[in-house]
């Protein structure tokens, strides 16, 4: 298993410009997660999504959109990138068939974004 | 509204020293709490988590973590430091409020290995 990956690793975007991180899970996991990593504030949640076709805001989400068409995929866009965005990008999944709220959150390795 | 409050952004010990990495949280049910290391350029990954059926709890790579209700704190611990340990910790509670069962996460506490 290749358990959470991320594309791409690095990007660098001027300001105004648009993208789109993927994110892939191949542990058949319902949950998924957009953290953005800055220092000393920790991971801060984007969007989550609980299942296939939903998703949802999380702490973070203004100048970002999600979108979860398929259950392994989690799609994070920015429509018009601000230099406030450039931090690294970290996707996560978890499983919740046993509704659990101590299931592990997997982590993907990262997409370092860097906006001038 | 949970919250994860990691005292101290960078420690620094001597290999073969205590480590004690501090975490105290807020919240307003009895929590859930995990600890994740991030080493560089990488992912985070699981170190051990508390899931109320005990309050020592040992996780991987030597370290342990007890929570102490009484003082809302959850303390990361391991009794020899090795290079290796070098990377940044982080403390996280679950949110058991929310359908997406989030984590918050706490700022981080970088760990330095000296020789």
């Amino acid at each position: 298993n290749a358990g959470v990956t991320q594309t791409p690793k690095f990007r660098v975007l001027k300001t105004g410009q648009s993208m789109t991180l993927l994110c892939a899970q191949d542990m058949n996991h319902e949950y998924m997660y957009w953290y953005r990593q800055d220092p000393g504030m920790g991971l801060r949640l984007i969007h989550y999504s609980v299942g296939e076709g939903t998703t949802a805001k999380g702490e973070v989400p203004d100048g970002y959109n999600v979108s979860r068409l398929k259950k392994q995929n989690f799609l994070l866009g920015l429509e018009s990138a601000a230099p406030s965005q450039t931090s690294v990008y970290f996707c996560a999944s978890r499983d919740s068939t046993s509704g659990r709220f101590t299931d592990t959150q997997y982590f993907g390795p990262g997409t370092r974004l860097t906006v001038l | 509204a949970q919250s994860v409050t990691q005292l101290g952004s960078h420690v620094s010990v001597s290999e073969g020293a205590l480590v004690l990495l501090r975490c105290n949280y807020s919240s307003s049910v009895p929590p859930y709490l995990f600890w994740y290391v991030q080493y560089p350029n990488q992912g985070l990954q699981l170190l051990l988590k508390y899931t109320s059926a005990a309050t020592l709890v040992k996780g991987i790579n030597g370290f342990e973590a007890e929570f102490k209700k009484s003082e809302t704190s959850f303390h990361l611990t391991k009794p020899s430091a090795h290079m290796s340990d070098a990377a940044e910790y982080f403390c996280a509670v679950s949110d058991r409020g929310n359908a997406g069962n989030m984590l918050t996460f706490g700022g981080g506490t970088r760990l330095m290995v000296k020789p």
